[in-house]
């Protein structure tokens, strides 16, 4: 059960878009479309922004969006914001009838 | 609307016990899971098990087996994480978040506010 794999961080400019990946195996990532998606401001409980690789739950911003191919998932954010500056956490279930669960180790996504 | 409130911080000796509670209101609590994450200071989420109250089946990250058990009152709407043996490495910020997995998909929501455990001698 190992950490899904991120990039430490990742940065953009106000109006701009970035990607954030997330990397895990054919057990995990690509063996089950249950990717999901947190924000975490610091201090703060992390904060569902999409699930099921690419569903919005309501009141999250139609600028955030998510997409997998095989066993890389990721989070797109466009024209970002001042606020949008946060960690930013994957997660995907796993292991036989997706009995665990596993977490990226986090993007600092940064503003600038 | 589901709310999560965890019960305050606590400060633990190497070697023993911690419980924290995770009371739930809004909803039906039976019928939710609950899931027990943690993070240590600056580190990443790190999933540690969950519990199905309706069922009382609870099941954890290989990691913490043996030395976790998560628990539910249903009269009272509350989960209970407890961790023993407890050692350094073990400060962390303790959330419970509500998993749902059902027709409608999969994810953790609502979260618990977390509960900071300090393990010092």
């Amino acid at each position: 059960q190992s950490a899904l794999t991120q990039p430490r961080s990742v940065s953009g400019s106000p109006g701009q878009s970035v990607t954030i990946s997330c990397t895990g195996t054919s057990s995990d990532v690509g063996g089950y479309n249950y990717v999901s998606w947190y924000q975490q401001h610091p201090g703060k409980a992390p904060k569902l922004m999409i699930y099921d690789v690419s569903k919005r739950p309501s009141g999250v911003p139609d600028r955030f969006s998510g997409s997998k191919s095989g066993n890389t998932a990721s989070l797109t954010i466009s024209g970002l914001q001042a606020e949008d500056e946060a960690d930013y956490y994957c997660c995907s279930y796993a292991g036989s009838y997706t009995s665990y669960v596993v977490f990226g180790g986090g993007t600092k996504l940064t503003v600038l | 609307q589901v709310q999560l409130v965890q019960s305050g911080a606590e400060v633990k000796k190497p070697g023993s016990s911690v419980k924290v509670s995770c009371k739930a209101s809004g909803g039906t609590f039976s019928s939710y899971t609950i899931s027990w994450v943690r993070q240590a200071p600056g580190q990443g989420l790190e999933w540690m098990g969950r519990i199905i109250p309706i069922l009382g089946i609870a099941n954890y990250a290989q990691k913490f087996q043996g030395r976790v058990t998560i628990t539910a009152d249903k009269s009272t709407s509350t989960a209970y994480m407890e961790l023993s043996s407890l050692r350094s490495e073990d400060t962390a910020v303790y959330y419970c978040a509500r998993e749902i997995y059902d027709s409608s998909g999969a994810r953790f929501d609502p979260w618990g506010q977390g509960t900071l455990v300090t393990v010092s001698s």
